[in-house]
């Protein structure tokens, strides 16, 4: 199993639709968790930081489940901007590297 | 300026050529890292840097040779790569170990002919 998995997609939705994206980690202690977008031939940016009790955004929201070992990204109101692949990060417990999902790409059409 | 500045943009170099690639960092961060991203693979982190000492080599070819004369500047020197080292090389930097987001600079898109 991958330490951080994600269906590569792509997902093509219309303008307005709501999307919603998982990541699995397969490390039970893992503690941190990242959402990060990356548009074509750009560099990675932040999104959002995922917490336990999960984060809204605006039309982002992050939501943690330990149980199930898993992260979601929703998005709502989706824009033509919103295109971009979006990676997983997670960091695994008394390990300061990040490990890095594939990332799932998002198409957003008009 | 600021955030991170990477240069070349671009950069394609025979197997035999030497070069270096270039990170800066205006964020006042105290961590840098050197990543690299090919086609269907996630990100591969290679160095880190923190405090400008090295914390982290994660099994790179000594063919990639790392450069931190202080926490604001970043280099990566390159030298008999090989064809499969294409790739997009990515700096970042953070403060801390990164918990509140790594920011990447444009990156240097490499060709190796």
């Amino acid at each position: 199993r991958k330490e951080v998995e994600q269906d590569p997609g792509p997902f093509n939705v219309p303008e307005g639709a709501t999307v919603a994206f998982n990541c699995t980690y397969s490390n039970s202690a893992s503690q941190s968790f990242f959402w990060y977008r990356q548009d074509c031939r750009k560099e990675p940016k932040l999104l959002m930081s995922v917490y336990s009790s999960g984060n809204e955004d605006g039309r982002f929201t992050a939501q943690l489940n330990r149980a199930s070992q898993y992260i979601s990204l929703l998005i709502r109101d989706s824009k033509l901007s919103d295109s971009a692949t979006y990676l997983c990060v997670v960091r695994p417990e008394n390990n300061r590297k990040l490990i890095w999902g594939l990332g799932t790409s998002l198409a957003v059409n008009p | 300026e600021t955030g991170v500045t990477q240069t070349p943009r671009h950069l394609v170099m025979g197997m035999t050529n030497k070069k270096s690639l270039k990170c800066e960092q205006h964020l006042g961060h105290n961590a840098m890292y050197w990543y690299k991203q090919s086609a269907k693979k996630p990100l591969e982190l290679m160095f880190v840097y923190n405090f400008k000492e090295q914390t982290e080599n994660n099994s790179v070819p000594s063919r990639f040779s790392p450069e931190c004369p202080n926490s604001s500047h970043l280099f990566l020197h390159l030298h008999t790569l090989q064809p499969e080292d294409s790739a997009l090389y990515l700096c970042a930097s953070s403060s801390g170990r990164g918990d509140y987001g790594y920011t990447f600079g444009s990156g240097t898109r490499l060709t190796v002919v």
